[in-house]
């Protein structure tokens, strides 16, 4: 299947700092990429849509001045947690759609987020 | 809207014990996807099945195998023979295209499965 990759795989960084996860597509283009948050033990919720070459769709209560995205090629796009906090600390997970008649999805591998 | 339940939070068995992983969705669209996924203590997603909603068939991978019911709305999946390296939490995830034309996944809560040597 298809590869996402995320970067970093752990953070650990100060309160009030901004912390950048990047996530690429590496054998395909994805004109979609979401963007999704699991705290400990709970299920993952879904953060916000990021389209390539416009502005990402946030979820509800989600605060997008907080969650910076930015989707600035078909195999990129980046979310910038901006000024962190202890409860921002969380595993986010990236998807990258295939699009085409066989559309599917596929997850990167987490990025483990720390804030002291 | 769209819904996944998975009723059972954590399951414990011995090794070589058969388990069911139990998984209703609610959606109003005809089409949509559903999936199960494993984590493991590492934290990655790893795939383990895509389905349809137009597809009905069962389907066995190895020791893996799911049951799709269109008429109780649940995807069920059982390990036979299960092994310690079968623990972690498994998620059921339902995806459908919203009205933009995306495909939103939504996950079930999880089942932890502990599986004792």
């Amino acid at each position: 299947g298809a590869v996402v990759s995320q970067h970093p795989s752990r953070v650990i960084c100060k309160s009030g700092t901004s912390v950048k996860i990047e996530c690429r597509s590496l054998d395909f283009q994805a004109t979609t990429m979401f963007w999704y948050r699991q705290f400990p033990k709970q299920s993952l919720m879904l953060m916000a849509t990021s389209n390539e070459g416009s502005k990402a769709t946030y979820e509800q209560g989600v605060e997008k001045d907080k969650f910076l995205i930015n989707h600035a090629s078909l195999t990129l796009s980046t979310l910038t947690v901006t000024s962190a906090h202890p409860e921002d600390s969380s595993f986010y997970i990236c998807s990258a759609e295939t699009g085409g008649s066989h559309n599917e999805q596929f997850f990167g591998p987490g990025t483990r987020l720390t804030v002291l | 809207a769209q819904k996944v339940t998975q009723a059972q939070t954590e399951i414990s068995v011995v090794e070589k014990e058969d388990v069911t992983l139990d998984c209703v969705y609610e959606t109003r669209d005809t089409t949509y996807y559903l999936f199960w996924y494993k984590q493991p203590p590492s934290g990655e997603l790893v795939f383990l099945i895509r389905r349809n909603s137009f597809d009905e068939q069962n389907e066995i991978s190895g020791r893996y195998s799911w049951n799709f019911q269109k008429s109780t709305s649940s995807f069920n999946f059982t390990i036979t023979a299960s092994q310690v390296v079968d623990s972690a939490v498994y998620f059921c995830a339902l995806s459908e295209a919203d009205s933009g034309g995306y495909q939103k996944v939504t996950f079930g809560t999880g089942t932890k499965l502990q599986v004792i040597p």
